[in-house]
């Protein structure tokens, strides 16, 4: 079964970078291209970038460029986001998922990163 | 950035009832959008893409229309296990983008 499995939780201080993964099994790796999205505490979802782990190709929302970069590893069948000058509202839940056709069918569990001094 | 109103921001209704949550679009998106599940502690999960088809294994009393700017969502008979938050998301264009949610409680 198709299963995405994302890294632990974090503790960053301001200034910081946070590297989350998201290990993917039970399909083709390449097949479908990664989204990341968060959740900051008691707050909505909000999309941050998508990556084609085939070709390598990303494309970032306004709000985070240059300061996120998605990369993965065909290898191991894993997707990266790593996110710099981190401050306070970055504490959230991020999430990578799926993206089949439009739709997020498959989402990984969760990695809390809190930024905190 | 196509932005997505939701509303209502919650409700509290009963067992049975039937749920209507809108969401419009800031602009055009065809039929491209999909509504998602999300309870506490746990990742979102897809219950209808493309504004009205229904995702693998989930229940029949979820419905969606719409296209163009406006949506709907629809529970035609709320059940307990149904208590959670429901997010829309268009994918028409990019930076994809969420509504703010519609928090549904138990009365």
């Amino acid at each position: 079964q198709v299963q995405l499995v994302q890294s632990g939780a974090e503790v960053k201080k301001p200034g910081a970078s946070v590297k989350v993964s998201c290990k993917a099994s039970g399909y083709t790796f390449t097949s479908y291209d990664i989204n990341w999205v968060r959740q900051a505490p008691g707050q909505g979802l909000e999309w941050m970038g998508w990556m084609n782990p085939n070709s390598g190709n990303t494309g970032y929302a306004q709000k985070f460029q240059g300061r996120v970069t998605m990369t993965r590893n065909t290898s191991i069948s894993t997707a990266f986001m790593e996110l710099s000058s981190l401050r306070s509202e970055d504490t959230a839940v991020y999430y990578c998922a799926t993206d089949a056709l439009g739709g997020y069918v498959y989402w990984g569990q969760g990695t809390l990163v809190t930024v905190s001094s | 950035d196509i932005q997505m109103t939701q509303s209502p921001s919650s409700l509290s209704t009963s067992v049975g009832d039937r749920v209507t949550i809108t969401c419009q679009a800031s602009q055009g998106i065809n039929n491209h959008l999909n509504w998602y599940q999300q309870k506490p502690g746990k990742a979102p999960k897809l219950l209808m893409y493309d504004a009205s088809n229904l995702e693998t294994g989930v229940p029949s009393r979820f419905s969606g229309s719409g296209s163009g700017t406006d949506f709907t969502f629809t529970i035609s008979s709320l059940q307990p296990e149904d208590i959670a938050t429901y997010y829309c998301q268009q994918y028409d264009n990019f930076p994809r983008t969420f509504g703010q949610g519609t928090k549904v409680e138990i009365k």
